[in-house]
């Protein structure tokens, strides 16, 4: 089992709608929990960091984390076709470290 | 430039020939990570330097593969007796990891290595 899931995708959705996306883990020591946005032939990119449990707002998009379920979401609203892009999901367990595992990213296709 | 810079974008060779990737980190970041991104995965984790050393480089999958810093700037890395399953994009980031506050990761544009 890997430590971090991530559903490849890729995932398509209309301009407007509302995107979730989803990482799970198995361990529960990971507390510092990233996204990063990665566009086509690009390095990836921080979007949002959240540390241990709850939400997180920044605009249009909100990070969660749910340290029970060991699951963590990104949630776009009024999505962009300039949203279209993979997104991966980061988490390591302190912030005062050098080794972050990373998921296999989702690719988010948003139509115009 | 302001950003990470890695060089060659893209790498054609055949199987057997040795490779050599360049990163420029920004000014001043004190850490570099060299990561294998291959096609469906996430990103592997390979190498990590603070200044010029490398307290970790468990990431390294054999030993064809090394890198070094120096000037606590440009890193190498290199790949000798290229195999196919190396083919993939290494990603070259960095930070200002520093007494333990972690910076966030800039991550270079990444060289495509396709092993012929």
């Amino acid at each position: 089992q890997k430590e971090v899931e991530q559903d490849p995708g890729p995932l398509s959705v209309p301009e407007g709608a509302i995107v979730s996306l989803n990482c799970t883990y198995s361990n529960s020591a990971f507390q510092y929990f990233m996204w990063y946005r990665q566009y086509s032939r690009k390095g990836p990119e921080l979007l949002m960091y959240t540390y241990s449990s709850g939400n997180k707002e920044d605009g249009r998009f909100t990070a969660q984390v749910d340290k029970s379920s060991k699951y963590i979401s990104l949630f776009i609203r009024d999505s962009q076709p300039s949203d279209s892009a993979t997104y991966l999901c980061a988490m390591s367990v302190t912030s005062g470290t050098y080794k972050y595992i990373f998921g296999t990213g989702t690719r988010l296709k948003v139509l115009a | 430039g302001a950003g990470v810079s890695q060089s060659p974008s893209n790498k054609v060779t055949e199987k057997g020939k040795d490779v050599e990737l360049r990163c420029d980190p920004i000014s001043g970041h004190t850490a570099l990570y060299w990561y294998r991104q291959r096609l469906g995965q996430g990103l592997e984790f390979l190498i990590y330097f603070q200044g010029n050393s490398a307290p970790d480089k468990s990431g390294l999958p054999s030993d064809r593969f090394s890198a070094e810093r120096t000037g606590e700037s440009v890193s190498t890395l290199t790949i000798q007796r290229t195999q196919q399953e190396d083919s993939a994009v290494y990603l070259c980031a960095s930070s200002l990891l520093d007494r333990g506050i972690t910076g966030e990761l800039f991550f270079g544009e990444g060289s495509r290595l396709t092993v012929l």
